[in-house]
């Protein structure tokens, strides 16, 4: 289906394991996006990216790493996961020159 | 540093009456204002947009009201329906080089329009 996608949908995960977090896209979007969803703080922009291979840190990068091999995908690792990294995570992306921002179904990650 | 404040955090309307929310930034380097309406368990999905040209923007039953030298812009929802009831979020964006757009989100308001 064409779309923005996320997996898994729900994880969970102990505190110090390393996580990975998947996005794809399937309209060929240049810009893509990851932001955090909590109670009190609305949406926070993690990392994006604006093409393959070329990424930028957002509001709030520490403790999140990315990477973007390819147009379609962008992966979030939490490489050493800590309990205040619990939270709803949303991928979105965005058309090359264009403001809306499409946003994936997100994944809720708890951290025990 | 919050640099989108949004205010109510929560609003109970009536079915057909107005719903408004409101939304002030700091940064004058905001060129792009788009709210967001998201409903429980989906990611959010934008509603309307205003650029800083305009000062009111309307699409069916909502309207964004912005005013420039008061760095303030709300959102209207007329005749306000129970399919209206979701989250709504306010943002604030500027061009990023080369194109698309790096969005600052409000906190969010959850609007409940009971019948």
């Amino acid at each position: 289906d064409a779309g923005i996608t996320q997996s898994p949908r729900y994880k969970i995960t102990e505190t110090g394991r390393q996580v990975t977090l998947m996005c794809h896209q399937t309209w060929s979007h240049s810009y893509m996006f990851w932001y955090r969803q909590d109670l009190g703080h609305g949406l926070r922009l993690i990392y994006y990216s604006a093409a393959a291979d070329i990424t930028d840190k957002g509001e709030v990068p520490d403790g999140y790493v990315v990477s973007r091999s390819k147009t379609e995908n962008f992966p979030l690792t939490l490489e050493s996961a800590t309990r205040s990294q619990t939270s709803v995570y949303f991928c979105a992306s965005s058309e090359f020159l264009r403001g809306e921002q499409y946003f994936g179904p997100g994944t809720r990650l708890t951290v025990t | 540093q919050q640099q989108v404040k949004q205010s109510p955090q929560s609003l109970i309307v009536q079915k057909g009456g107005i719903s408004i929310i409101n939304c002030a930034y700091e940064n004058t380097a905001f060129d792009y204002f788009p709210w967001y309406q998201q409903f429980p368990g989906k990611g959010p999905a934008l509603l309307i947009a205003i650029r800083p040209d305009v000062s009111e923007k309307k699409e069916g039953r909502f309207t964004i009201s912005f005013n420039k030298s008061a760095k303030q812009f709300s959102l209207h929802i007329m005749d306000s329906q129970p399919g209206d009831s979701a989250t709504y979020f306010c943002a604030a964006g500027h061009i990023l080089t080369g194109g698309g757009n790096k969005l600052t989100f409000g906190t969010g308001t959850q609007l409940k329009v009971e019948l």
